[in-house]
């Protein structure tokens, strides 16, 4: 069965400071992947998704970048937190070629930004 | 860019009874989805259906394409339903890209 892994659960950051959050999926081989943001009191942001090893899609301009250095693996990372980055993000991954098929999330990672 | 909208935003609801929730969008789509997310912030896709109704427990789906509206039902409901109920639909202009509602919190008493 398919199983997806973010860490850190939480983290609590100096606005400045450098971000680097991890997702991996175990049981599935090229998925399409996904970085979530929920904002407190706001609906789920789709920051970037892969289609492929190297290929993001970033759909939110911000100070956040995506990688994807292996097939099963999806990185986030800021080289400097602001205030406005607290969250809790999301990492999913769908079925590839399905397009808009279904979304199975991560546990997330609660990010506050002091 | 397709706009979701979910009514009610807050529902409470005592145990054992019939709940809907129901989900609007503004332009035709070919899928919707319902997403669960529990208090400690997880996400369980549900369902996600393009036509007529799906059945998972006591769960239920509807959705009408002509009208664009979908509803999810939960029948004889539990405290352990209660949680917030997500529905998303493409965003138009991209396959990967979805549109949220901004979700209805659901508490169900014993």
């Amino acid at each position: 069965s398919q199983t997806i892994h973010q860490w850190p659960a939480t983290l609590v950051q100096p606005v400045g400071s450098p971000l680097s959050l991890e997702c991996t999926v175990e049981g599935t081989s090229n998925p399409n992947l996904y970085w979530y943001r929920q904002a407190a009191g706001r609906g789920l942001q789709l920051l970037f998704y892969s289609v492929g090893i190297g290929q993001i899609s970033s759909e939110v301009p911000q100070n956040l970048s995506a990688s994807r250095p292996q097939d099963r693996q999806f990185i986030l990372s800021s080289k400097k937190l602001l205030l406005s980055d607290s969250g809790f993000y999301l990492c999913a991954w769908s079925v590839r070629g399905v397009g808009l098929g279904e979304q199975y999330f991560g546990p997330g990672t609660r990010l506050t930004v002091t | 860019k397709n706009e979701v909208e979910q009514s009610p935003q807050n529902l409470t609801a005592q145990e054992g009874e019939f709940i809907t929730i129901n989900c609007s969008y503004s332009v035709g789509i070919s899928a919707l989805h319902w997403l669960q997310q529990h208090p400690g912030g997880g996400i369980v896709s549900l369902f996600m259906l393009s036509s007529g109704k799906k059945k998972h427990g006591r769960l239920i789906a509807t959705i009408n394409i002509q009208e664009k509206h979908s509803s999810l039902h939960i029948t004889a409901s539990h405290p352990r339903d209660s949680a917030v109920y997500i529905c998303a639909v493409p965003s138009g202009g991209s396959n990967y890209k979805l549109t949220f509602g901004k979700g209805t919190l659901l508490t169900v008493n014993p």
